[in-house]
């Protein structure tokens, strides 16, 4: 079974632009979940996707934005890149919220860098 | 809210001693919790979970984890640390109900020497 896959793997912009990150869940899995790393802040939470609905929003500025299709890929857009947003992004996907034991199958990551 | 305190951003063992990597929760609810480690340039991969029953956990790599509902706490233990298990370690917490995000700590760099 095919793990969590996010593209793409690294990433440079500078600050002003725009970037968009893919993730595509574990087969099955339902709920995508997105975390931002940063080495002083540690792992924070951004938004939770389920059936093309948010539902939950971390308390990240509105630059951060997410969205999720019929086949359960998400995306999300971070715009007027400034360099606090250099960060490594993390998806995660999980099986039906409410029915399993809330574990999140990581991907391996998105390195953001902003010049 | 659930909350989850690491005590220690980095620990150092010597290769074959105890590892011992602190967590503490605050949770109004009862909780699920999780250990995750993190090895360079990787995603975050699950050790152990605790869900219900037996309060003491065993996960992969020979680690394991004891809740303690009264001190509110979910240590991760390994008897003997190998070089291999250098990494970052991170305790995690959720909801039974599955309606909150996972709330992380902010991890526990683990360095072996050798």
């Amino acid at each position: 079974k095919a793990g969590v896959t996010q593209t793409p793997r690294y990433l440079i912009k500078t600050r002003g632009q725009q970037v968009t990150l893919s993730c595509s869940p574990i087969s099955g899995h339902r709920s995508v979940s997105w975390y931002q790393q940063t080495p002083g802040q540690g792992l924070q939470f951004l938004f939770e996707y389920f059936s093309e609905t948010q539902r939950n929003k971390g308390n990240f500025p509105g630059r951060f934005s997410g969205r999720q299709f019929s086949n359960s890929r998400s995306e999300m857009n971070v715009s007027t890149l400034e360099l606090g947003d250099s960060a490594l992004y993390l998806c995660a996907s999980s099986l039906d919220p409410g029915q399993g034991s809330g574990e999140l199958f990581f991907g391996e990551g998105s390195r953001l860098t902003v010049l | 809210a659930q909350s989850v305190t690491q005590l220690g951003s980095h620990v150092s063992v010597s290769e074959g001693a105890l590892v011992l990597l602190r967590c503490n929760y605050s949770s109004s609810v009862p909780p699920y919790l999780f250990w995750y480690v993190q090895y360079p340039n990787q995603g975050l991969q699950l050790l152990l979970k605790y869900t219900t029953g037996a309060t003491l956990v065993k996960g992969i790599n020979g680690f394991e984890a004891e809740f303690k509902k009264s001190e509110t706490s979910f240590h991760l233990t390994k008897p003997s640390a190998h070089m291999s298990d250098a990494a970052e370690y991170f305790c995690a917490v959720s909801s039974l109900s599955g309606n909150t995000p996972l709330v992380f700590g902010k991890g526990t760099r683990l360095s072996v020497i050798a």
